[in-house]
């Protein structure tokens, strides 16, 4: 089946630290690949997404690229800001299919 | 352009009662989904729609879960007979075309609590 499996949190850092968030994921086929990010008492938005392998995303300073030898979508982004504590869902949907499947969510919490 | 709308955001209701959750998608997007966050999880797909019809429930529990998504008008979520275990936030996305092609923009959720 599909599955995704993310670094478990909570994670913690101080403002301008270097965040990783690792991501790795099982499907048959290629998926396209995604990272939803969730602010407190707010739904997901959509932060980046890739459809084929070495495809990077990007947004708002957060890079992912799509690296179909180790099935990961890692998240990075270099200097992290206290508006950046949220937390971050690893997602997949199956080629030709509909249903978005989510890692369990990493917590960050950035500190000034 | 207004986002997915969801209400209420908040809903609590006693074992045994109806709960009606409510989804209005982006303008233009004609395919909702419903996904459901248990707590310390991630979403899971519950169902997928159009308008007026139900293309795949394999997410939704077999018995009191319902869903619909009327020509006029939002979609909704009903869970008949609330039990403790359906506490959860229940998200709703959107799409324009179908997602493998199209993104899913979500709604802030409903936080529902039985108690």
């Amino acid at each position: 089946g599909n599955s995704v499996t993310q670094m478990e949190g909570p994670v913690t850092l101080s403002e301008e630290a270097f965040l990783t968030i690792n991501c790795t994921y099982t499907a048959t086929g290629y998926p396209s690949l995604f990272w939803y990010v969730q602010y407190p008492g707010e739904g997901l938005q959509l932060l980046l997404k890739a459809t084929k392998a070495d495809d990077k995303g990007s947004n708002k300073g957060f890079e992912a690229t799509y690296r179909k030898e180790t099935t990961s979508f890692h998240l990075e982004k270099g200097s992290v800001q206290v508006s950046d504590s949220a937390v971050y869902f690893c997602a997949l949907i199956p080629f030709n299919d509909y249903k978005l499947s989510f890692g369990a969510g990493t917590t960050v919490t950035v500190r000034a | 352009n207004a986002g997915v709308m969801q209400n209420p955001r908040h809903l609590v209701r006693r074992r045994g009662q109806e709960a009606r959750l409510r989804c209005s998608p982006m303008k233009g997007h004609s395919h909702v989904y419903w996904y459901r966050q248990l707590p310390e999880e991630g979403l899971k797909f519950m169902v997928y729609l159009q308008k007026e019809n139900i293309i795949d429930e394999s997410g939704m529990p077999k018995e009191r879960f319902s869903a619909e998504f009327p020509k006029e008008g939002p979609s909704i979520l009903r869970i008949q007979q609330v039990v403790r275990g359906d506490s959860a936030a229940y998200f709703c996305a959107s799409s324009r075309g179908t997602p493998d092609t199209d993104t899913q923009y979500f709604g802030p959720g409903t936080r529902l609590t039985v108690l």
